[in-house]
């Protein structure tokens, strides 16, 4: 089955500065690679999402870029706020199983 | 627009013990998935269902089971509890089989 790698599992970075989460899949047949947010006690939110006919997508501050050569992409958020605080976790998808990566916990200090 | 529901939040079970959750859809959707969040194993997908049959399923033992309704609520059940079931469970909605999921807040079980 599909395997997800997700990396770091935490970051810090002040407010201000650029974070970045990288995310490796396994299964070439996955096409579609949503990344969410989860703030304690809530289920995950959707920020922005990317399929496999595109390069990279963009949505004010948060972007996301996806290799399908090297089965890998990435979550960059800019000018990070100290809402940006939580748990991100990227996920490919093959049909409508999401196999999850293990989460990045981001700690934007102000 | 109401978003998912999940029912209840909170609960307290004793191995051996059988429980069932609760999904309500966002009205208008058709495809309700399962996913189980522990500390340990991260977010691991259950099932899906759409249109009152089960479309996908992940690896968890027979235990673990669930059905929809003709009006897209959802429950799972999962029957002789162990400890190990001890999580949060999250339902999450979408308009069709291709489209983004929307979760609910997750219905948190804790096994003593």
């Amino acid at each position: 089955g599909e395997n997800v790698e997700q990396h770091p599992s935490t970051l810090s970075v002040q407010e201000g500065d650029s974070a970045v989460i990288k995310c490796t899949y396994s299964d070439s047949a996955s096409n579609y690679f949503p990344w969410y947010k989860q703030e304690l006690g809530k289920g995950p939110q959707l920020i922005i999402d990317i399929r496999s006919n595109v390069g990279e997508k963009k949505d004010q501050r948060i972007a996301v870029t996806l290799n399908k050569t090297a089965k890998h992409f990435s979550l960059h958020i800019t000018e990070t706020q100290p809402e940006d605080s939580a748990v991100y976790f990227c996920a490919a998808v093959r049909g409508r199983a999401l196999t999850f990566g293990s989460g990045t916990r981001l700690q934007v200090q102000p | 627009k109401a978003g998912v529901t999940q029912t209840p939040r909170y609960l307290i079970k004793t191995r051996g013990q059988q429980v069932t959750l609760s999904c309500s859809p966002i009205s208008g959707h058709r495809s309700v998935s399962w996913y189980q969040q522990t500390p340990g194993q991260g977010l691991q997908f259950l099932f899906e269902y759409f249109s009152e049959t089960q479309r996908n399923k992940g690896n968890f033992p027979g235990r673990f089971s669930g059905r929809q309704f003709s009006n897209s609520r959802s429950e799972m059940n999962v029957s002789t509890l162990e400890l190990g079931d001890s999580a949060l469970y999250l339902c999450a909605s979408s308009p069709d089989r291709t489209g983004e999921l929307f979760f609910g807040e997750g219905s948190r079980l804790t096994v003593l």
